[in-house]
This record gives C-alpha cells, structure tokens and sequence, in this order.
C-alpha cells in the first residue's frame, strides 16, 4: 500500500536560517504530492502541491519538487520566520482522492 | 475559498453516550473524510466518503459510523462513547487532485 516517511521532528531552526524537511514516499501509479501545515490548534491547510514528476510547488516562500527516481518531495524554504513554526505534513492523494499522510514534523522557529 | 465547517472546537461527553459530530463544506466536492489526529500517531482516516449515501471504511473504522445524507454534509457517530476515543477529530472534503481541505478541528474529550 503507499505509505509516506517524513524526518523526525522537533526541528528547531534560528530566523532567517535554511529549511529543508525530507519526505519519501512508497505508491503505485502516479500520485500527487501535498504538503500541509497545521498551526497550533488548528486544523491541517494545503501549503502547495504537485501533480506530476518534476513539477515544483511553491507558496509562502516554500518550495518542494516532486522526484520520481528518488520517491521524494521535499519541502524547502530559504529563510523561514518566527510565524513559519508549526506541523507540516507530507502526503499522498490515491484512489477517491484518499490521501495517505506522514507522522508530522514539528518546525519551532526561534527570533 | 473552500470552507469546512465542524459543529463544535470542544466537546465533552460521558462514556457511553451517543456522539455526534457534524462537518458541513460549501464548495460542492465530491469526497469528504473523517480522520482522528493523535500524539505521535499522526492522523488515521476514519471513513469517507465520495458520493451522496456512500461511504467507505478507512484504517480504523472500529467504534465509528458515518451518515451522508445531502452532498455537503458529513456526520461522524461514536454509538457508544469510549474514553479511547479522546481525540482531535478531523473533517475534510475533496475534489479531483486539489488536495484536501479541512476544519477546524474538534477536540473530543470523553470522561
């Protein structure tokens, strides 16, 4: 069945620093890709997605590419700020658009 | 934008008793889903759904039923309430490869 691994959390990161959080995936066919973040207390919101290999999501400054030969999806951001620190989930869409997500990785930013 | 609707953020209940839990989307999708969100457990689909009286078993079906009577309503039933059933539960609707959007969140706490 698919299944999606994404790197331990928590990350903790200084403003302004690099973000990079792993994500692979393990699926037949050809799945799109999501990463969804979750703000404290609230519930999950689409951050970008991709629906094909190569193509490359992006919003709010976050950027992941799907990687066919590599299984990954990866999500980035060049200089992340106080209010980036939250949950962001990897996940895949499969039949009857069921999506099938990562375990979370917490993000805590610090000033 | 596409709004999910959840009927409570808090709920207290005693065990044994009957719950419901109501999700209403405005934006015609096809497909809606319950999921419960767990410390460390990530979340787990619960049922969905992807048509008017239609439903379908997810990971954890146990101790659950589900009732999809119009298209943009979708009701989450816990028959007998269980302490094990504490939880962060989740509703989100769908449509073709646009990825999934959710409520808020009900936080269910059964005592």
């Amino acid at each position: 069945g698919n299944s999606v691994t994404q790197m331990e959390g928590p990350v903790t990161l200084s403003e302004e620093a690099f973000l990079t959080i792993n994500c692979t995936y393990t699926a037949t066919g050809y799945p799109s890709l999501f990463w969804y973040v979750q703000y404290p207390g609230e519930g999950l919101q689409l951050l970008l997605k991709a629906t094909k290999a190569d193509d490359k999501g992006s919003n709010k400054g976050f950027e992941a590419t799907y990687r066919k030969e590599t299984t990954s999806f990866h999500l980035e951001k060049g200089s992340v700020q106080v209010s980036d620190s939250a949950v962001y989930f990897c996940a895949l869409s499969g039949v009857y658009q069921k999506v099938t997500f990562g375990t979370g990785t917490k993000l805590q930013v610090i000033p | 934008d596409v709004k999910v609707t959840q009927s409570s953020r808090y709920l207290v209940k005693r065990t044994g008793e009957k719950v419901f839990l109501e999700c209403v989307q405005d934006m015609d999708h096809e497909n809606m889903f319950w999921y419960r969100q767990d410390p460390g457990l990530g979340l787990r689909l619960i049922y969905f759904s992807y048509d008017v009286k239609m439903k379908e078993k997810g990971d954890i079906p146990e101790g659950y039923s589900v009732s999809r009577e119009k298209k943009e309503r979708f009701s989450l039933i816990l028959e007998s309430a269980s302490t094990n059933q504490t939880s962060m539960y989740l509703c989100a609707s769908s449509s073709s490869g646009r990825g999934q959007y959710f409520g808020p969140g009900t936080r269910l706490t059964v005592t």
